[in-house]
C-alpha cells in the first residue's frame, strides 16, 4: 500500500521567520492538498496542485506558498510566521474522483 | 455547496452500535457523501463514501435518505478505538480535484 509522509511531524519558528514543510506520497495520485486545522476546528485549504507544476488556490492561501515540483511531492512554505500561531497542516492526495487520502500532519509551533 | 449538520458529541459504550446522522438539506444532484475520522495527532482517515440509498464495507454502513437529505453513518459495536472526530462532508466530483470542506464534526466518546 501507498502512504503520505509529511516532514517535519514538528516544526517550531520564531516570528517572521520562512518555514517549509514537505509531503510525499508514493500513490502516484495527479492531485495534492494543503490543509490547514486550529485546535478543535475542521480543515481550511490552503493550496492545491492537479498535476506537477500546477497550483491552485484555495480559500487561506494568503501568507503561504507552494511548490509541486515533482508528481510525488507537494511542499509548503509559510512565508512570515506569526507570533504565538499554532494549528497543524495536513497534505492530502488524491486521483481522479477518490477521496482524498491524508498525511499525519506537520504541527507548527511559532515562538 | 451544501452544508452539512451534525451533532456536535456523542457518546457510546464499547460493543455498541453507534448511528452518527448528518444533515445536508441543500444537497445538490451531483454531489456525493463522504464520512472522514480523525484521531488525535493524526489526519482525517476515509472511512466511506455513498450518493443514495445503502453502502457497506468492512468498517462502517451508511443509510441516505431517499431525499438524500439526511444520511446516518453505523459503526456496529464500537471499541475504544472509535473514539475520534466523525465528519461529514458533501461535495461534488470534479475529476482531479476534489474539494472537502469540512465542519466542526461529531466527537465520538466511547466509554469502557
Amino acid at each position: 500500500g501507498g502512504i503520505i509522509t509529511q516532514t517535519p511531524k514538528f516544526l517550531i519558528g520564531q516570528e517572521g521567520q520562512k518555514l517549509t514543510l514537505k509531503c510525499q506520497q508514493n500513490f502516484n495520485h495527479d492531485t495534492m492538498y494543503w490543509y490547514r486545522q486550529d485546535s478543535g476546528k475542521g480543515l481550511r485549504l490552503i493550496y492545491y496542485s492537479i498535476t506537477e507544476n500546477d497550483l491552485q488556490k484555495g480559500d487561506l492561501s494568503e501568507g503561504y506558498d507552494a511548490s509541486r515540483e515533482k508528481k510525488s511531492s507537494f511542499s509548503l512554505t509559510v512565508t512570515s510566521a506569526q507570533k504565538n500561531e499554532m494549528a497543524v497542516f495536513l497534505c492530502a492526495s488524491s486521483y481522479n474522483n477518490q477521496a482524498p487520502l491524508f498525511g499525519e500532519g506537520t504541527r507548527l509551533s511559532v515562538l | 455547496l451544501a452544508k452539512t449538520t451534525q451533532p456536535p458529541s456523542m457518546e457510546a459504550y464499547e460493543g455498541q452500535e453507534v448511528n452518527v446522522s448528518c444533515s445536508h438539506t441543500n444537497i445538490a444532484t451531483s454531489e456525493y457523501i463522504y464520512w472522514y475520522r480523525q484521531v488525535p495527532h493524526q489526519g482525517p482517515q476515509f472511512i466511506i463514501q455513498g450518493y443514495k440509498d445503502y453502502v457497506v464495507n468492512e468498517v462502517a454502513s451508511l443509510f441516505i435518505s431517499a431525499d438524500r437529505k439526511l444520511s446516518t453513518l453505523s459503526l456496529p459495536w464500537v471499541s475504544l478505538r472509535d473514539a475520534a472526530v466523525y465528519y461529514c462532508i458533501v461535495t461534488a466530483l470534479s475529476g482531479s480535484f476534489n474539494k472537502l470542506t469540512f465542519g466542526a464534526g461529531t466527537r465520538l466518546a466511547v466509554c469502557p
